[in-house]
């Protein structure tokens, strides 16, 4: 079974701060997706990943940066987080077997 | 027009009866198509993916592909209270090959 975990099931931080989301994954899952959701907007792309180091921008990835220094870590980063900013953020990984994606559990972050 | 879309709901059903789903693409040269379940507050669940036109049966679940058309279904047969979720559809962009997520239909289940 594909196993997908996320650092913190909720947070709450403050305008202004740096947020680290970390999203593991057990097998050796080559492509990792970070989405927010909202109501309404449906799942968001907002960075995914290739492989180690490698980085690509997805519909809104402004305000977010992410590293991937081993393969199986994917960090998502809120330079300066703002309010705009709360949302259900959710990890995937790709099994490469028809684009099938796995989601972790989730972040809720609340930004005040 | 949204590329990929679907009636929010809510869709409720009898405990017992037929949830149909429906979700319908803008993008002709999408290739995988995919549903899955979100509990309230969860996270989402691939619960069945199909490539070719057609049925695609597991357990209680029949998803339907018409590429035609550019319709994809699914069928919850027997629906149980638990089966009471959000069910999202996603389609490849033909293009980027990356999912493409519709807003989801929230299902009801009365006992």
């Amino acid at each position: 079974d594909v196993k997908v975990t996320q650092s913190s099931r909720y947070l709450v931080k403050r305008t202004g701060e740096k947020v680290f989301l970390e999203c593991v994954q057990d097998m050796d899952h080559e492509n990792m997706f970070w989405y927010r959701q909202d109501p309404g907007l449906g799942l968001r792309l907002i960075y995914f990943s290739y492989d180690v180091k490698m980085k690509e921008k997805g519909d809104i990835p402004e305000g977010y940066s992410v590293s991937r220094e081993k393969k199986e870590r994917f960090s998502l980063i809120l330079e300066s987080a703002s309010t705009n900013q709360t949302s259900m953020y959710l990890c995937a990984i790709e099994t490469g077997a028809g684009n099938e994606q796995f989601f972790g559990p989730g972040t809720r972050l609340t930004v005040l | 027009q949204k590329e990929v879309e679907q009636n929010s709901g809510p869709l409720s059903v009898p405990e017992g009866a037929i949830a149909s789903l429906n979700c319908t693409y803008s993008d002709r040269g999408s290739q995988s198509f995919f549903w899955y379940r979100q509990y309230s507050g969860k996270s989402p669940e691939l619960i069945m993916s199909i490539y070719s036109n057609g049925d695609k049966e597991d357990g209680r679940f029949t998803a339907q592909l018409n590429k035609a058309s550019q319709y994809v279904s699914l069928l919850i047969r027997d629906s149980q209270p638990s089966d009471s979720a959000t069910y999202l559809c996603a389609v490849t962009n033909r293009d980027t090959d990356k999912l493409i997520f519709g807003t989801g239909t929230r299902l009801q289940v009365f006992p």
